[in-house]
This record gives structure tokens, sequence and C-alpha cells, in this order.
């Protein structure tokens, strides 16, 4: 069964450096999404993204925050100066044209030091 | 007010019982409805889509009301393996980004 997958699984980092955190969607979905869920709370909207652009931003998404598809099968979320409070599971997720369903990645554990 | 609420939990059963869980929504505007498992620092993995004509999978019924905004998840005969925290998701707008309940933890003891 096709799945989302998400590199790296752990990133610890120092406070302001950049992490770029990726993904690989589903290879025939059209509709990607980054979610982030700090410990303990709940499931959060950051960005969706469609036909190369983002469609739709949460407050969170700041300008600290870009995501890009670099190639056919990379989704990347960048955050360029990382805050303390960035440290959460980033989830990455995709969804085919026409279905609602979004399928999550395993998620990436960002802890910021 | 909050956008989707759930029951705060958590849920301790035993094994074979039946369990309901409740889920509101504001956003009138909402389009889809979801029930999303996720073990313990695992991602959400669907349960089931929720519709107003009401579905059942195997155990699992869920039922979605939309005049009140309510939704429910009802889980018979539960096993220890349904021990996890339910998610009760809302799509919405252009996008379908989806809004999360706070999730509700659910321990099936023996």
């Amino acid at each position: 069964e096709p799945e989302v997958t998400q590199t790296p699984s752990h990133q610890v980092t120092q406070m302001g450096q950049e992490v770029i955190l990726r993904c690989v969607p589903i290879s025939n979905h059209l509709y990607f999404y980054w979610y982030r869920q700090i410990l303990g709370q709940k499931v959060e909207f950051l960005v969706s993204f469609y036909n190369n652009e983002i469609s739709e931003k949460s407050e969170i998404f700041d300008d600290q925050f870009s995501v890009e598809r670099p190639d056919g099968s990379n989704f990347t979320l960048k955050i360029r100066s990382t805050k303390l409070e960035d440290s959460a599971m980033y989830f990455c997720a995709s969804r085919d044209r026409g279905q609602e369903t979004q399928y999550f990645g395993p998620g990436t554990r960002l802890l910021v030091l | 007010r909050k956008e989707v609420e759930q029951d705060p939990g958590p849920f301790n059963v035993p094994e074979g019982a039946t369990v309901a869980f409740n889920c509101t929504y504001s956003n009138s505007a909402s389009q889809s409805f979801f029930w999303y498992r996720q073990d313990c620092r695992k991602e959400p993995k669907l349960l089931m889509s929720v519709y107003s004509s009401g579905n059942e999978d195997g155990r699992f019924t869920a039922q979605l009301n939309r005049a009140s905004q309510y939704i429910s998840l009802l889980i018979r005969d539960s096993k220890l393996s349904d021990s996890a925290t339910y998610l009760c998701v809302v799509g919405s707008g252009w996008g379908q980004n989806f809004v999360f309940g706070p999730g509700t933890r659910l321990s099936v003891l023996p």
C-alpha cells in the first residue's frame, strides 16, 4: 500500500538554526499539507499546497516558514531560524483529487535547544 | 469557542465493553468529517469517514448530525488493540484543511 514518507525521523537543532523537513507524498496525490503537534497538544494545520503554490496557511505559518516542491516527488518544510517553541512533531499529509481523506506520514520529531 | 471539541477522557473500559465518543464542531461550513486514531507518538491514521447517513465498519459505527454539528463514534466489543487516542477531524475550506479535536484517549483493560 502506498504511503507518505518523511525524513529525518528525528532532528535536534540549536535555536536560530535553519532546518528542512522532507516528505515524499503518495505518488499520484495532488494536495499536500503540513501539520504540527506540540507534545501533549492537538494536531494543528500549518499549510496546504496545490499546483505548486500555497493554497492556505494558518497563523502559525509565519515568515520563518516556507514550503517547496523542488522536484516531482519531494515536498519540504523549511524553518529559517528555529525557536524553542518550534519543538514539535511535524506531519506531512497528502490527498488525491476528488478524495477527502488525507494520509499522514510518520512525522519528524523536531527538538530545538 | 474551540473549533472542534471532544470528550476530555480518558476512558478506561474492560475488554468487550461498548464505548461512545462525542464531538462537536463550530464551523457550519465544514464539508468533510472523519475519525482518526493516533497511537502514542505516531501519526494519525484514518479510522473512518463520517456521513450524515451514518456508516458502519465492523465494530465501529459513526454518525454525523449536521443540524446540531455533532459527530459520534461507537465502538462495540472493544479489544485491547483499540487502545489509542481517537481524533475527531473536520475538513474545511477549499483545500479541505483539517481541523483536529484534542482527542479522547481510550484504554481497554484486560
